[in-house]
């Protein structure tokens, strides 16, 4: 069964630094998103992306943060200036067409630590 | 802004009896909801959906039901299994006013399901 894949399952950075999640959807899939779910807390959305331009956002979706669609497969979300709360568990997701029954899939998640 | 709520943060229940798993929403434009399973440190998986125009969505041993005038959905297993022990999300979504919505979901808080052996 096609799957979201992301990389890396987890990684530490330092306060600050640059963060590059990667993500691969689903491979007939138009629409992307990241969503994050901070330790106890819910899944919070975060993004979304179509066409090549993000079609929506959330108020964490701040200027430190920008995706990216390089090529016909990868979904980045980038961190420029990670900060302590950034720390969460982040989830790629895809989605093939609007409307209902089309289910939004989610990848395994990539655990961010700053510290 | 709480547009999806689940008011009880944890359930346990004997195998093989009902599990009943509820989800309130304030949001009228909500027209797709949507159940998700979540191991710890893991992808929310799908798990079942319904949309605002049927009232009850069946699955296996899982059942959503809608109650748009109460703005209420729930989801039922029976029986219940060991395995199925997680923390299931409710999850919704409205159709944008433009062709370029994407209808992101908004989530629950979460109930941990327990199913005792």
């Amino acid at each position: 069964e096609p799957e979201v894949t992301q990389t890396p399952s987890h990684q530490v950075t330092q306060m600050g630094q640059e963060v590059i999640l990667r993500c691969v959807p689903i491979s007939n899939h138009l629409y992307f998103y990241w969503y994050r779910q901070i330790l106890g807390q819910k899944v919070e959305f975060l993004v979304s992306f179509y066409n090549n331009e993000i079609s929506e956002k959330s108020e964490i979706f701040d200027d430190q943060f920008s995706v990216e669609r390089p090529d016909g497969s990868n979904f980045t979300l980038k961190i420029r200036s990670t900060k302590l709360e950034d720390s969460a568990m982040y989830f790629c997701a895809s989605r093939k067409t609007l409307g209902s029954g089309n289910t939004i899939y989610f990848g395994e998640g990539s655990w961010l630590t700053v510290v | 802004d709480q547009q999806v709520k689940q008011n009880s943060p944890s359930l346990s229940v004997q195998e093989g009896r009902i599990s009943i798993l509820n989800c309130d929403y304030t949001n009228s434009m909500f027209d797709y909801f949507l159940w998700y399973k979540k191991y710890p440190a893991e992808g929310p998986t799908f798990l079942i959906s319904i949309s605002s125009i049927k009232d009850k969505n069946e699955d296996g041993r899982f059942t959503v039901f809608l109650n748009k005038s109460a703005k209420h959905l729930s989801l039922h297993i029976v029986p219940s299994q060991p395995g199925d022990s997680a923390v299931y999300f409710c999850a919704a979504s409205a159709r944008g006013s433009n062709q370029t919505g994407a209808n992101n979901l908004f989530f629950g808080t979460g109930t941990r399901l327990t199913v005792i052996p």
